[in-house]
């Protein structure tokens, strides 16, 4: 079975510019959440969305927004982008929406901005 | 808030050596703990939790309990083999919470 897949895998955006990422989670998971990893540090929490809506949402700014479609596949989207966000991009997908239960993770999508 | 304070790195032992990585947390109410290992080249995946109070939760020899009083959660491994090289993420999920905080991750290097 697919594990949780990411794309694109590595991209490169200017400052002010807008980004989107997707992630498909492992089939029958319905709960997908979106981390940062700035290098060197541990993954931040973004969003969560379970069954197309959203469950949770971290400290970070309007620039960041997420949904989650019908079929369970989720986007991050980021707009006018800042050096800052420079980072990795982790999407972890989960049977339900309770933190109890264990996070699976893709490899990420690596952002570099200039 | 909720936070992880994780030792930090990097570790660097030689095969079959005792391993030790603590983690220490801040969290009202009572949360789950995890431990998270990230392979080269690999996606996170979770090593081992525990979801209450003197719990130890266990895994490819890996061993971690859940300690109120000193709100620890140390990860320890009696005798570690190449193959461990990962970077370790000490992780909670607070009471009723549907996300991970995580600490900054310790780096663990296993020479021959």
């Amino acid at each position: 079975d697919a594990g949780v897949t990411q794309s694109p895998t590595h991209l490169i955006k200017t400052r002010g510019q807008h980004v989107t990422l997707r992630c498909s989670p492992i089939s029958g998971h319905k709960s997908v959440s979106w981390y940062q990893q700035v290098l060197g540090q541990g993954p931040q929490f973004i969003f969560q969305y379970y069954e197309k809506e959203e469950r949770g949402r971290g400290n970070f700014p309007d620039r960041f927004s997420a949904r989650q479609f019908p079929n369970y596949s989720s986007e991050l989207n980021v707009n006018a982008l800042l050096l800052g966000d420079s980072a990795l991009y982790l999407c972890a997908s989960s049977l339900g929406v309770s933190g109890l239960g264990e996070l699976f993770f893709g490899e990420g999508s690596r952002l570099t901005v200039l | 808030g909720d936070s992880v304070t994780q030792m930090e790195g990097p570790v660097t032992l030689s095969e079959e050596a005792f391993l030790t990585i603590n983690c220490t947390y801040t969290a009202t109410g009572y949360p789950s703990l995890f431990w998270y290992v990230q392979y080269p080249g690999e996606g996170l995946q979770l090593l081992l939790k525990a979801t209450k109070a003197d719990d130890k939760g266990s895994n490819k020899g890996f061993e971690a309990t859940y300690r109120k009083e000193t709100t620890s959660f140390h990860l320890e491994k009696g005798s570690v083999q190449v193959s461990d090289s990962a970077v370790y993420f000490c992780a909670l999920s607070g009471n009723g919470a549907n996300n991970l905080f995580f600490g900054t991750g310790t780096r663990l290097t296993v020479i021959p």
